[in-house]
């Protein structure tokens, strides 16, 4: 049982933007830096996100992160339809000292 | 640019032991944090555990009493073993690069593992 709280699903049209939350608490995102990820159909897992908000080389700017207490936000704005995908966030749990993933957001574009 | 590749068994019998090395290429094994996560089919990423170059290691704590993470410099790879498998433990394994912000960069294209008699 994941100790980060994702939607199980969010969904719009091309063009559009989609925010994914990632709820925790103080001993992990609230004290800890926040990763995201995006898993397309059996593949592994692509680093998006790092450090709360920052950026991969290679990561359009049009994916953002943001931190703020014992939650973590993921924006695409211009959802196209190759952004379909599942995303996780993931972090550090200083009380259980180990890394911990969120429960996973499935993103559809209608 | 850092390729980790996963090998191993893809089939454990129960009660045995899960056994997986990561080749890292491209790229010195040396400084970094080298982790395991599993994906059970269907299910969210668990993370397994890391080990730093130095030896070090660090274990989920609901896995710590079966699993051990080993890295062999020399060959640049380093290795999981998970003792006592049970269906439960039937996931895809990736190795991942862990910048030791528990950011992971680099990944594995993954191993199915599937414990079964």
């Amino acid at each position: 049982q994941s100790v980060l709280t994702q939607p199980p699903s969010v969904s719009a049209a091309p063009g559009q933007k989609v925010t994914i939350s990632c709820s925790g608490s103080s001993s992990n995102i609230g004290n800890n830096y926040v990763s995201w990820y995006q898993q397309l159909p059996g593949t592994a897992p692509k680093l998006l996100i790092y450090e709360n908000n920052r950026r991969p080389s290679g990561i359009p700017d049009r994916l953002s992160g943001s931190q703020s207490g014992t939650s973590a936000t993921l924006g695409i704005t211009g959802l196209q339809t190759g952004d379909e995908a599942d995303y996780y966030c993931g972090t550090w749990d200083s009380s259980l000292s180990a890394g911990v993933f969120g429960t996973g957001t499935k993103v559809t574009v209608l | 640019q850092v390729q980790l590749q996963e090998s191993g068994p893809g089939l454990v019998k129960p009660s045995e032991t899960l056994s997986l090395t990561c080749t890292v290429s491209d790229g010195s094994i040396s400084s970094f944090y080298w982790s395991w996560i599993r994906q059970p089919p269907g299910k969210g990423l668990e993370w397994i555990g890391y080990i730093y170059y130095s030896g070090s290691t660090n274990y989920n704590p609901s896995l710590n009493s079966r699993v051990t993470i080993s890295v062999d410099m020399s060959k640049n790879q380093f290795s999981l073993r998970l003792r006592s498998v049970t269906a439960a433990d039937t996931a895809v394994y990736y190795c991942a690069r862990d910048d030791g912000t528990t950011s992971f960069d680099y990944w594995g294209q993954g191993a199915l593992v599937t414990v079964s008699s």
